[in-house]
C-alpha cells in the first residue's frame, strides 16, 4: 500500500538545537498534517496544511506545504526535552471520506 | 471530556482465537477510522465508517470486520487471528470536514501468539 516517504528516520540532538523533517509523495495530496505520538498515547495534530505554498507556524514549529503537493517539511526551532516524540506527517485527498496516509515517522530524541 | 476511547488497553490472544475491539466516542463525530500500527511504520488504515449503519475498506482489511450499529461505537473485529495481526490499534473519529477534529484514540495492543 501506499505511504509517504518521511526522513529522517530518527534524530539525536542536543536541547536548543532546531530540528527539520519531510515528507515527499509520488502522488498529490490536497491536506498535509503533522502529527506527534508519544509513549503509549495516539497521534496528536500538530499543524494543518490546506493549500500548496502554504507556511504555517505553532509556536516553535513550522510547517510548509510544498508548492508540487507532493511534499512538505516540519522545523522545530530550539528543542527541548518535551520534544521527544515520534512525529508523523500525513496525507489526504479531497472526497475519500478521511482517510490519511501516513509517513513512518521519524523519533526524535533530545539531550537536555 | 472522553474523546475516543478504546477498550482493551492490551490484549493477548492465542492464533485462532476472535474478538472485538471496542471503539467509543462521545464528540456526535458522523466519521470513525481503524487503523493498525506496525514499528517502522506509520498508520495505515483497515476500515472507515463515513456514518452510522455504513462501513468501507481501508487499505489493509484482510482478516478484519467491523461494525458500526450506532454512532458512537465502531467495532473491529478479528475472526481467526494470526500472529500477523500482532500490531498496535488505534481508532479515531471525525466531525464532517475538520482536520483539526480528527481525533485518535490512546490505542489497543494486541499480540497473537
Amino acid at each position: 500500500g501506499q505511504q509517504l516517504n518521511q526522513s529522517p528516520q530518527s534524530m539525536f540532538i542536543q536541547e536548543g538545537e532546531d530540528v527539520s523533517m519531510n515528507c515527499t509523495s509520488s502522488s498529490i495530496f490536497n491536506t498535509w498534517l503533522w502529527y506527534k505520538q508519544e509513549p503509549g498515547e495516539g497521534p496528536v495534530l500538530l499543524i494543518a496544511l490546506y493549500k500548496a505554498g502554504e507556511l504555517t507556524s505553532n509556536g516553535r514549529l513550522t510547517a510548509q506545504f510544498g508548492i508540487t503537493r507532493k511534499d512538505s517539511f516540519l522545523n522545530i526551532s530550539a528543542s527541548i526535552p518535551s520534544d521527544v516524540g515520534i512525529y508523523f506527517c500525513a496525507g489526504a485527498r479531497g472526497g475519500q471520506g478521511g482517510k490519511l496516509i501516513f509517513g513512518q515517522g521519524t523519533e526524535l530524541s533530545v539531550k537536555p | 471530556n472522553a474523546g475516543v476511547t478504546q477498550t482493551p488497553k492490551f490484549q493477548v490472544l492465542k492464533t485462532g482465537q476472535s474478538m472485538t475491539l471496542q471503539c467509543a466516542q462521545d464528540m456526535n463525530h458522523n466519521s470513525m477510522y481503524w487503523y493498525r500500527q506496525d514499528p517502522g511504520m506509520g498508520l495505515r488504515l483497515i476500515y472507515y465508517s463515513a456514518s452510522e449503519g455504513t462501513t468501507d475498506k481501508g487499505e489493509v482489511p484482510d482478516g478484519y470486520n467491523v461494525s458500526r450499529l450506532k454512532k458512537q461505537n465502531f467495532l473491529l473485529g478479528l475472526e481467526s487471528a494470526a500472529p500477523s495481526q500482532t500490531s498496535v490499534y488505534f481508532c479515531a473519529s471525525r466531525s464532517g470536514g475538520r482536520w483539526d477534529g480528527y481525533t485518535f484514540g490512546s490505542g489497543t495492543r494486541l499480540t497473537v501468539v
